[in-house]
């Protein structure tokens, strides 16, 4: 069975630019989850959908960042614009309910120049 | 507030040497969750293993093994006979009533051949 499927896999992108991560959940899954790793914070939870509806966006850094969910297969995470403190490993990962085992996809690794 | 302790930062052994990583976890809630996820060189978070707080049986699965201890609160994993392949980082994490992990910092396992 395929797991959850990210793109791009790297980016690099100037400061200023907007930058769109794109994330496939495993199928049958109904909770999705963006993170954000840094060596000085570790992995950090940035929004979490439930059934396509974002549940709880707390730890989205502030407003250049906003994530969609259009359907139960697909989600993304936009940056606009970003910056390099934005530089990070991102990770999507979808379970088959809140309480459920995470299973994560493979991370985008972003830089930010 | 949830807490997850990994207080070994890194392990360094000789390849076929056992590894054991500490993982002492606090919590209030008395149904909760924990896992053992595996972060290899290349990047991606594996899940391997997830055990219930109602649920104190310690298995071994091929080199695995993890020690489960509601008294102590820890939730220790070893791996026998290690390999080079099995150099990664190794995140302990805690989970509960909700949809909220919360992860460890970490421990480097470096297997030398």
């Amino acid at each position: 069975d395929a797991g959850v499927i990210q793109s791009p896999r790297h980016e690099v992108t100037e400061m200023g630019q907007e930058v769109t991560l794109r994330c496939k959940p495993i199928s049958g899954h109904n909770s999705l989850f963006w993170y954000r790793q840094t060596m000085m914070r570790g992995l950090e939870l940035l929004i979490y959908f439930n059934n396509n509806v974002p549940i709880d966006d707390s730890g989205m850094p502030e407003d250049r960042f906003s994530a969609k969910m259009p359907n139960a297969s697909f989600s993304t995470l936009k940056i606009q614009p970003s910056e390099p403190r934005d530089s990070a490993v991102y990770f999507c990962a979808s379970s088959w309910g809140q309480q459920e085992t995470q299973y994560f996809g493979p991370g985008t690794r972003l830089l930010v120049l | 507030a949830q807490k997850v302790t990994q207080a070994q930062t890194e392990i360094s052994v000789v390849e076929k040497e056992d590894v054991t990583l500490d993982c002492v976890y606090e919590t209030r809630d008395t149904t909760y969750y924990l896992f053992w996820y595996k972060q290899p060189p290349s990047g991606e978070l594996v899940f391997l293993i997830r055990r219930n707080s109602f649920d104190e049986q310690n298995e071994i699965s091929g080199r695995y093994s993890w020690n489960f201890q509601k008294s102590t609160s820890s939730f220790n994993f070893t791996i026998t006979a290690s390999q080079v392949v099995d150099s990664a980082v190794y995140f302990c994490a805690l989970g509960s009533n909700d949809y909220k992990l919360s992860f460890g910092a970490g421990t480097t396992v470096t297997v030398r051949a």
